[in-house]
């Protein structure tokens, strides 16, 4: 079956950066390209790019430009995402997804940005 | 960035009882809609995609359609598993946006 493994919590320091990964198993990794949504209280769902994981090629939010970089790499079947010059804004729950109708998600990173 | 316009912001239902849940786009979308639901503590689950069709394994009492710009979801026999945040998304054109969410909880 489909699952995206994201990896653990994260806490960082303002001005800092994090590198999220999620592994996807139970199918062909490049079939799909993989998405990144970022989860707030306050702002609810935000849809912050995706990456084709066969090219590496990227498509970003004009929001998240600058501030998330996708990567991958096909020989883990993994995909990262790095935020970076984080402030308490970016606090939040980070998501993977299969950019196919997002039929399948990771179970969310939570980035707590704090002092 | 297309707008999703969705109402109510929250909504209190019996069990067994009839409840729609709309999203109102900024401009055609075509049938590029989904539906997800969410659950304290959990990742979104789609629930409905293409506008109408239901995703594996999602109960038949969950149904979309769309009139225009205007997309529902409705639930045809309120269950208590059903309790959690309602979010549509437009997959039509990135950046892909999402419905602010109706939280539905049981009267």
């Amino acid at each position: 079956q489909v699952q995206l493994q994201q990896s653990g919590a994260e806490l960082a320091k303002p001005g800092s950066s994090v590198k999220i990964s999620c592994k996807a198993s139970g199918y062909t990794f490049t079939s799909y390209y993989i998405s990144w949504i970022k989860q707030t209280t306050g702002q609810g769902l935000e849809y912050i790019g995706y990456i084709n994981t066969g090219s590496g090629g990227t498509n970003y939010n004009e929001k998240f430009k600058g501030k998330a970089t996708l990567t991958v790499d096909k020989s883990s079947s993994t995909a990262f995402m790095q935020l970076s010059s984080l402030t308490p804004d970016d606090s939040a729950v980070y998501y993977c997804a299969e950019q196919s109708w997002f039929a399948y998600w990771g179970q969310g990173t939570l980035v707590t940005v704090s002092s | 960035d297309i707008q999703m316009t969705q109402s109510p912001a929250s909504l209190s239902a019996s069990l067994e009882e009839i409840v729609t849940i709309t999203c109102q786009a900024s401009q055609d979308i075509g049938n590029w809609l989904a539906w997800y639901q969410q659950k304290p503590g959990k990742s979104p689950q789609l629930l409905i995609y293409g506008a109408t069709s239901l995703a594996d394994g999602v109960p038949s009492r969950f149904s979309g359609s769309r009139s225009g710009t205007q997309y529902s979801l409705k639930i045809s026999r309120l269950q208590v598993e059903d309790i959690g945040i309602y979010y549509c998304l437009q997959a039509y054109s990135a950046p892909y946006t999402f419905g602010a969410g109706t939280k539905l909880e049981l009267k």
